[in-house]
């Protein structure tokens, strides 16, 4: 079994101030972390993953995270938020006895304050 | 282009009314879903395909129908639409196994009356 839980559904930050988007998954086997981002009125596209080896991985536009088995996170980050980065982003996890199944967390709406 | 379509974008319908939503996609994946979004609950997945023939429950299955059979095609079944169902709806293929990275189409809105 496997869930993903995003803390914090909405989270505001100024411009050129650092991004934190928290995620803390379950997972009975080794996990593989996604971070997805939706723009308005779009698709989801995928900004970064966690699948084996380095644990700090990054990812477009800046952003970075880091899988930390022991905390069972994977939060995001970016250290200066730009106008572009308003967006909803969400943490999915999947597993190999599954590899057609994928959890996804509930959303962070990202608001980006001049 | 590499790209995941879904037809219709939007669709409005009454209770009871079946409809299809059709999804493709042209970069020969193995894996395809189907994803529900609404406010507050994220994605949450209803049904997925590893191959042609090959299907299975998501977590909210119930009320929906799948089939694969052509692997560029996957559409969404709706035997009898109630409001419950109205939500914004993704479709996702992806190459074989747990890493790789899923595309998404651009969505359908449905709003069942």
């Amino acid at each position: 079994a496997q869930s993903v839980t995003q803390l914090g559904s909405h989270v505001s930050v100024s411009e050129g101030a650092l991004v934190l988007l928290r995620c803390n998954y379950s997972s009975s086997v080794p996990p593989y972390l996604f971070w997805y981002v939706q723009y308005p009125n779009q698709g989801l596209q995928l900004l970064l993953k966690y699948t084996t080896g380095a644990t700090l991985v990054k990812g477009i536009n800046g952003f970075e995270a880091e899988f930390k088995k022991s905390e069972t996170s994977f939060h995001l980050t970016k250290p200066s938020a730009h106008m572009s980065d308003a967006a909803e982003y969400f943490c999915a996890v999947k597993i190999n006895t599954n590899a057609g199944k994928s959890t996804f967390g509930d959303g962070t709406t990202l608001t980006v304050k001049p | 282009e590499a790209q995941v379509t879904q037809n219709p974008r939007y669709l409005i319908t009454v209770t009871g009314k079946k409809l299809t939503v059709t999804c493709s996609q042209n970069m020969n994946h193995e894996y395809m879903s189907w994803y529900r979004q609404d406010p507050g609950l994220g994605l949450r997945q209803i049904y997925y395909s590893m191959n042609v023939e090959v299907t299975d429950k998501g977590d909210v299955p119930e009320g929906y129908k799948v089939s694969r059979k052509e692997k560029r095609n996957f559409p969404l079944i709706l035997e009898s639409p109630s409001p419950n169902q109205t939500s914004l709806y993704f479709c996702a293929s992806s190459y074989r196994g747990a890493v790789e990275t899923q595309y998404f189409g651009p969505g359908t809105r449905l709003l069942v009356l």
